[in-house]
């Protein structure tokens, strides 16, 4: 069974403060993605990254960035300078292959970041 | 503009009744999902189809219902028997050729309220 944890319900921080999302994942898969999504009031998740589990290499994309360490299970998500745009749940999800080659996203519960100007 | 349309984007439904909630892609993806949300659940997946004609089930099938007669098109249906439907509905797609898998793509979602 997969399992995703996101042990931090709400975070609220200044603007321009930096701010990590923890994401703690457990799977048997030896392959496996892991991705994180954001949710704004609108509803809509927007895909923000994939991860595969050969490849641990961090990630940087602007303001954010990711550490994916397989030692401990962990796929954090780092944003810098907060700005109140980022004010939004974010959904960390992992993906393993549930049989025949299908694959099911499994979903933490959360994340809702405020930011506050 | 390619994507995921889902529709309405709010719906009613009086108890006892049974309710189709719209997801149609035009990204030619052969998997779709649907997902249901509650506040403080994460998202929690119903049924998956990864071809025409195919689905399975999710964790929370029992009272709902899906069919897959064209790629592009993947409603779900609330039945009565669905004890607790009131919920943020999420339809998703992504492209999943056999052993490689790819982000998924959601729509804005419709939000069932029983009255």
């Amino acid at each position: 069974a997969q399992k995703v944890t996101q042990a931090q319900t709400e975070i609220s921080v200044v603007e321009k403060e930096d701010v990590t999302l923890d994401c703690v994942y457990e799977t048997r898969d030896t392959t496996y993605y892991l991705f994180w999504y954001k949710q704004p009031p609108s509803g809509e998740l927007v895909f923000l990254i994939r991860r595969n589990s050969f490849d641990e290499q961090n990630e940087i994309s602007g303001r954010y960035s990711w550490n994916f360490q397989k030692s401990t299970s962990s796929f954090n998500f780092t944003i810098t300078a907060s700005q109140v745009v980022d004010s939004a749940v974010y959904f960390c999800a992992l993906s393993g292959d549930s049989g025949a080659g299908s694959y099911q996203l499994t979903f933490g519960k959360g994340t809702k970041l405020s930011v506050i100007p | 503009d390619g994507g995921i349309t889902q529709s309405p984007k709010y719906l009613f439904r009086k108890e006892g009744q049974n309710v189709t909630l719209s997801c149609e892609q035009n990204l030619n993806h052969d998997a779709m999902y649907w997902y249901r949300q509650d506040p403080g659940q994460g998202l929690r997946l119903i049924y998956y189809s990864q071809i025409v004609n195919d689905f399975q089930k999710g964790d929370i099938a029992e009272g709902y219902s899906v069919s897959r007669e064209k790629k592009e098109s993947f409603p779900l249906t609330v039945t009565s028997a669905q004890k607790n439907p009131t919920a943020f509905y999420l339809c998703a797609s992504s492209f999943s050729p056999r052993g490689v898998n790819t982000e998924a793509f959601f729509g804005q979602g419709t939000r069932l309220t029983v009255v």
